[in-house]
């Protein structure tokens, strides 16, 4: 059970282009998605919190108009990486819960790898 | 299909005991091993194994991998009330593609 799935596992795109990431809980309700982008030395930064049907929660320093997210069903998660830059590539994962919060059970999905040319 | 099994899924102990916790994996193309520890935010990440029965320690915090028996474990001695959290750990693979499987990870509660 708890499993996630993200779609594409990888993308290339041209510079200037947008690209859409999937998060999907496959056979439970993700009441929170949460969306981040791994670094090279493996750390993980949080880049922002949605909340099924209400406005994603940006951390400082990501742009909201750059990275679009939306969280339109209990099972799904979208992440727009609008006008993609070389320096948005990177390796994105998104994570979903069941309860409301951080702190709570996340269960992770396996990655999405976005190289911009 | 690519699996991370971690265990126990939770535990509770005093201050100043050890724990051990456990994870294996089966993976296609297995190419490291990741430990994070989430608390509120992101998860902090912990320790990268790439190689076999090498220990990598920090601080009380030590983690080996096996790569015949497919496993790795996470060592905490003296533990204290901060290192209440839940551990993750995931399991890098692919071959040409690039891919992160994580485990369900093991919730450590420790009490005073």
């Amino acid at each position: 059970g708890a499993v996630v799935s993200q779609h594409p596992s990888r993308v290339i795109c041209k510079s200037g282009t947008s690209v859409k990431i999937e998060c999907r809980s496959l056979d439970f309700q993700a009441t929170t998605m949460f969306w981040y982008r791994q670094f090279p030395k493996k750390s993980l930064m949080l880049m922002a919190t949605s909340n099924e049907g209400s406005k994603a929660t940006y951390e400082q320093g990501v742009e909201k108009d750059k990275f679009l997210i939306n969280h339109a069903s209990l099972t799904l998660s979208t992440l727009t990486v609008t006008s993609a830059h070389p320096e948005d590539s990177s390796f994105y994962i998104c994570s979903a819960s069941s309860r409301t919060g951080q702190g709570n059970e996340q269960f992770f999905g396996p990655g999405t790898r976005l190289t911009v040319l | 299909e690519d699996k991370v099994v971690q265990s126990p899924l939770s535990l509770v102990v005093h201050e100043g005991d050890t724990v051990t916790l456990n994870c294996s994996y089966e993976v296609t193309n297995f190419r490291s091993l990741l430990w994070y520890k989430q608390e509120k935010k992101a998860p902090t990440f912990l320790f990268m194994l790439t190689s076999s029965g090498i220990e990598k320690k920090s601080g009380r915090l030590s983690s080996i991998l096996d790569k015949k028996e497919l496993s790795s474990i996470l060592n905490i001695t003296a533990t204290q009330t901060g290192d209440s959290a839940i551990y993750l750990c995931a399991a890098h693979s692919g071959a040409g593609s690039y891919q992160l499987t994580f485990g369900k990870g093991t919730k450590l509660s420790v009490i005073p």
